[in-house]
């Protein structure tokens, strides 16, 4: 089951700003880098932010990563079409010696 | 490019074994640099991560706690791939599996996925 907590979902028209947020405690986000993950649907997830803020070459600078304390955010602006996804956080937790993810986000676009 | 290639039966009877094999290209399962991983993703349990094999002069693997009595990961530097064992399954262990990379050069991220495999557990 998983430890980090998501919303399940999220929306908005296009061209708007979306954030998403991840939940989580002193023995994994706040003492580990957080990763966000892309998956379409019938795909892998995709790695979209690793190091809490860093893109991956070929992701639009319009996803971006952020972390403070114990929780972490992924926002998107310019909202596309094609940004229609869940969305998932990540990261290793120190107690449990092991990756822990996130509950997932569903983002429409309107 | 890395790719991960993943192949093993979709269907599995319970109380028997899972075994999935995920080849890889453009890098070595040996490479001290990355480690190699299984995740499995159910809507029941979400995205969850099995354990991960990794060389540092000699072989590790980490477990997770959930699975950590039934599971066996393995690599295979022959062949280089790595592959999952879980025993004993039940139901509860229908889920699509994936093999991942992580790049330990770059903080942790898994920056490249098998193309995942359904597998479900009934007679």
């Amino acid at each position: 089951q998983s430890v980090l907590t998501q919303p399940p979902s999220a929306s908005g028209t296009p061209g708007q700003r979306v954030t998403i947020s991840c939940s989580g405690s002193s023995s994994n986000i706040g003492s580990n880098t957080v990763n966000w993950y892309q998956q379409l649907p019938g795909t892998a997830p995709k790695l979209l932010i690793y190091s809490d803020n860093q893109r991956p070459s070929g992701v639009p600078d319009r996803f971006s990563g952020s972390k403070s304390g114990t929780s972490a955010s992924l926002a998107i602006s310019g909202l596309q079409s094609e940004d229609e996804a869940d969305y998932y956080c990540a990261a290793w937790d120190d107690s449990l010696n092991g990756y822990v993810f996130g509950t997932g986000t569903k983002v429409t676009v309107l | 490019q890395v790719q991960l290639q993943q192949s093993g039966p979709g269907l599995v009877k319970p109380s028997q074994t899972l075994s999935l094999t995920c080849a890889i290209s453009g890098d070595s399962v040996s490479s001290n640099s990355a480690t190699w991983n299984w995740i499995r993703q159910s809507p029941s349990r979400g995205l969850e991560w099995l354990g991960r094999t990794y060389y540092r002069s000699k072989w590790y693997n980490d477990y997770a706690v959930s699975v950590k009595s039934r599971v066996i990961i393995n690599p295979d530097t022959s062949k280089n791939q790595f592959s999952l064992q879980l025993n004993s399954v039940t139901p509860e262990d229908t889920a699509v599996y994936y093999c991942a990379r992580v790049d330990v050069t770059v903080a942790d991220p898994f920056d490249y996925w098998g193309q995942g495999t359904l597998v479900t557990v009934s007679s």
